[in-house]
């Protein structure tokens, strides 16, 4: 079964200060992508990044950067200078294949509160 | 920018209502979604549309259907809405499933 995997339901960061959020995730597929959703309390979910599985450089979007590790199925999210707009709910997904073609699948997500 | 709307913020509805939730976008999107949201449960896809008329089963689709008669729009409906239906319904759109989805602003339903 197809699984992604965020095993820190909550976390805490000071402003301006460091964070990073795990997902693991499970696949026999050599080329896919991976996401990085933001969910605020006004519950719109953004993109806040993309990587794609072929490319060994990580992605960074200002702020946020991941950390891949392709053979360890791992898909980090650090987000530098943590600001009191990055609380928010956060999602990692990856795209189901074979029998769950044209899902997205879902971790649970991690909450995180960035304190003043 | 990519723009995905839903006709409701916040929706009350009584057991047995027939209930339309309806989603549209503006970029011309292959791919449609609809999926709900509980807590603890994350995301789950009830239906989805790769094409106008077109439609398969996510993993929830029991009590739920789909219409999709114009590409920009995509309706979930609820034929006889129960009590354990009441979520956060998310729509989404995608030029592709395996890419990247952009989602609406959701509507928290109410099943009473």
């Amino acid at each position: 079964a197809q699984t992604v995997t965020q095993s820190q339901p909550e976390m805490s960061v000071q402003e301006a200060e460091t964070v990073t959020l795990s997902c693991t995730y499970d696949t026999s597929e050599s080329d896919y992508y991976l996401f990085w959703y933001k969910q605020p309390p006004s519950r719109q979910m953004i993109l806040v990044i993309r990587q794609e599985a072929y490319k060994q450089q990580n992605a960074t979007e200002n702020r946020f950067s991941v950390n891949f590790q392709k053979a360890a199925k791992s898909f980090s999210l650090k987000i530098s200078d943590s600001q009191l707009g990055d609380a928010a709910m956060y999602f990692c997904a990856y795209p189901g294949y074979g029998g769950s073609q044209g899902n997205l699948i879902f971790g649970k997500g991690t909450k995180l509160s960035v304190k003043p | 920018d990519v723009k995905v709307t839903q006709s409701s913020r916040y929706l009350v509805k009584r057991t047995g209502e027939k209930v339309f939730l309806e989603c549209v976008q503006d970029m011309d999107h292959e791919n449609m979604f609809w999926y709900r949201q509980d807590p603890g449960l994350g995301l789950r896809l009830i239906y989805f549309s790769y094409d106008v008329k077109m439609k398969e089963k996510g993993d929830i689709p029991e009590g739920y259907s789909v219409s999709r008669e114009k590409k920009e729009r995509f309706s979930l409906i609820l034929e006889s809405a129960s009590t354990n239906q009441t979520s956060m319904y998310l729509c989404a759109s995608a030029m592709r499933p395996e890419e990247t989805q952009y989602f609406g602003p959701g509507t928290r339903l109410l099943v009473l």
